[in-house]
């Protein structure tokens, strides 16, 4: 079974950008959650969707959205980037039949210069 | 954000050493799970814990789930060069979420 697949892999955008993070779960999975890691604040959750509705969300400012497909396919928007965005931002998917865990992707790097 | 507290932040051994890491929170979790990660990857998941007590191996790796559900060790026996690497703990409630909550993670380095 293939595992999490997010693209791209690395990005750089400047200041002002909107970047689009793309995440395709393990087939069969259809919650998928999306963290950004720095060197600074580790990692950290910022929302969960379960069939195409958030059902979680973190602390993170409104300019960090997502979405998801019908397909389970999911999305994350960072509009208006500003410097401290810059992170490798994971996602993870599980299938929530039960006790599951999450299964995370190779991430997204992204720099904002 | 939340995190667990995870210690020792790093650890400098020689190659066959074993090695032990743990995550305290002053919250419940229902389930503990250990990850690593390697430079520029995503964590990779090593074990999972669901039951208070659960005692747990994967290969060279054992980890437990604490009494008080509020903690979780992870011990490597007979490190190898391939351990390297950071190793992240994470605690999950259930109930309609699957936010994780993550340590600040271990950096492993091994001396040949």
């Amino acid at each position: 079974k293939a595992g999490v697949t997010q693209t791209p892999r690395y990005l750089i955008k400047t200041r002002g950008q909107q970047v689009t993070l793309s995440c395709s779960p393990i087939s069969g999975h259809r919650s998928v959650s999306w963290y950004q890691q720095t060197p600074g604040q580790g990692l950290q959750f910022l929302f969960e969707y379960f069939s195409e509705t958030q059902r979680n969300k973190g602390n993170f400012p409104g300019r960090f959205s997502g979405r998801q497909f019908s397909n389970s396919r999911s999305e994350m928007n960072v509009s208006t980037l500003e410097l401290g965005d810059s992170a490798l931002y994971l996602c993870a998917s599980s299938s929530l039949a039960g006790q599951e865990t999450q299964y995370f992707g190779p991430g997204t790097r992204l720099l904002v210069l | 954000g939340q995190q667990l507290n995870q210690s020792p932040q790093s650890m400098f051994i020689q190659e066959g050493e074993d090695v032990s890491m743990n995550c305290t929170s002053s919250s419940i979790f229902n389930t503990w799970l250990w990850y690593k990660q390697d430079p520029g990857e995503g964590p990779v998941l090593l074990i999972a814990l669901y039951k208070a007590g659960e005692l747990t191996s994967n290969g060279r790796l054992t980890a437990q789930f604490g009494i008080t559900r509020k903690d979780s060790f992870l011990n490597i026996s007979a490190s190898i060069p391939s351990d390297v690497g950071i190793y992240f703990c994470a605690g999950q409630l259930y109930g309609g979420a699957q936010k994780l909550v993550f340590g600040q993670g271990t950096r492993l380095t091994i001396n040949p």
